[in-house]
C-alpha cells in the first residue's frame, strides 16, 4: 500500500538549515512527490515537485532557499537560511492510482 | 496570476446537504485535473477526490469516506468546479480546498453539527 511517512516535528535555529524527510512505503521508491507548506491559519502552498532522481521543479515565487533531493525511498526538503516565516507545517504528497496520498506532515519550529 | 476561490461553506446539520464552488482563473481550466482536499480542525490534509478534464475522459475518483455521498462536477464555460455534499456527517467538518497541480485555493469551512 502506498504510504508516506513524515516525522511529526522538527526544529532549527533562525538562519540555520533544516532537512525534512518523507519516506515512501516499500515498493514505491521510484515515485515522485510534491512538497507543500502550510503556514499557521493559512491554506497550503505548493513548494515543488521532486522526482526519484532528485530533480525538482519549484512553484511560482518559491525562494532558492528551498530545495529538494532524493535517496532511495527518501525524499528531502532542505530549507536554508531559515526565517521566521518558514515556521509552518510541511506535507509531502504523491499520486496513487487515481488518488493523492499525503504524509502526516511535519511541524517545523524556528527557534 | 492563478487563482482558485472556494465558496459555499457554512454550518449544516447532520444528514444535510451543501454545495461548494471553486472558481478558477489564470490558467486553462478546461484542461486541468481538479482535486478537492479537506482538513479537519487540527488535523492533516486528506484527499477527497479528483475530476479529470473532459478531454481526458472526465473520470471522477472519490476517497472511500465520501464515496456515494459527495459528487464532483465542473462547468468549463464558467471555469468553476463544484462539490455537492449530501448525507453530511459530523466527521465531514473541515476546511475544504480545491487544488490543481501547483496551486491551492484559500479554502472554505464546512461545519456539520446539530
Amino acid at each position: 500500500q502506498l504510504e508516506l511517512t513524515q516525522s511529526p516535528s522538527a526544529s532549527a535555529s533562525l538562519g540555520a538549515s533544516v532537512k525534512l524527510t518523507c519516506t515512501l512505503s516499500s515498493g514505491h521508491s521510484n515515485y515522485a512527490i510534491a512538497w507543500h507548506q502550510q503556514q499557521p491559519e493559512k491554506g497550503p502552498r505548493y513548494l515543488m515537485n521532486l522526482n526519484s532522481d532528485g530533480s525538482h521543479s519549484k512553484g511560482d515565487g518559491i525562494p532558492d532557499r528551498f530545495s529538494g533531493s532524493s535517496s532511495g525511498a527518501e525524499r528531502y526538503l532542505t530549507i536554508s537560511s531559515l526565517q521566521s516565516e518558514d515556521e509552518a507545517d510541511y506535507y509531502c504528497q504523491t499520486w496513487g492510482s487515481g488518488s493523492w496520498v499525503f504524509g502526516g506532515g511535519t511541524k517545523l519550529t524556528v527557534l | 496570476e492563478v487563482q482558485l476561490v472556494e465558496s459555499g461553506g457554512g454550518l449544516v446539520k447532520p444528514g444535510g446537504s451543501l454545495r461548494l464552488s471553486c472558481e478558477a482563473s489564470g490558467f486553462t481550466f478546461s484542461n486541468a485535473w481538479m482535486s478537492w482536499v479537506r482538513q479537519a480542525p487540527g488535523k492533516g490534509l486528506e484527499w477527497v477526490g479528483r475530476i479529470k478534464s473532459k478531454t481526458d475522459g472526465g473520470t471522477i475518483d472519490y476517497s472511500e469516506p465520501v464515496k456515494g455521498r459527495f459528487t464532483f462536477s465542473r462547468d468549463d464555460s464558467k471555469n468553476t468546479l463544484y462539490l455537492q455534499m449530501n448525507s453530511l456527517k459530523t466527521e465531514d467538518t473541515a476546511v475544504y480546498y480545491c487544488a490543481t497541480l501547483g496551486y491551492w485555493g484559500q479554502g472554505t469551512m464546512v461545519t456539520v453539527s446539530s
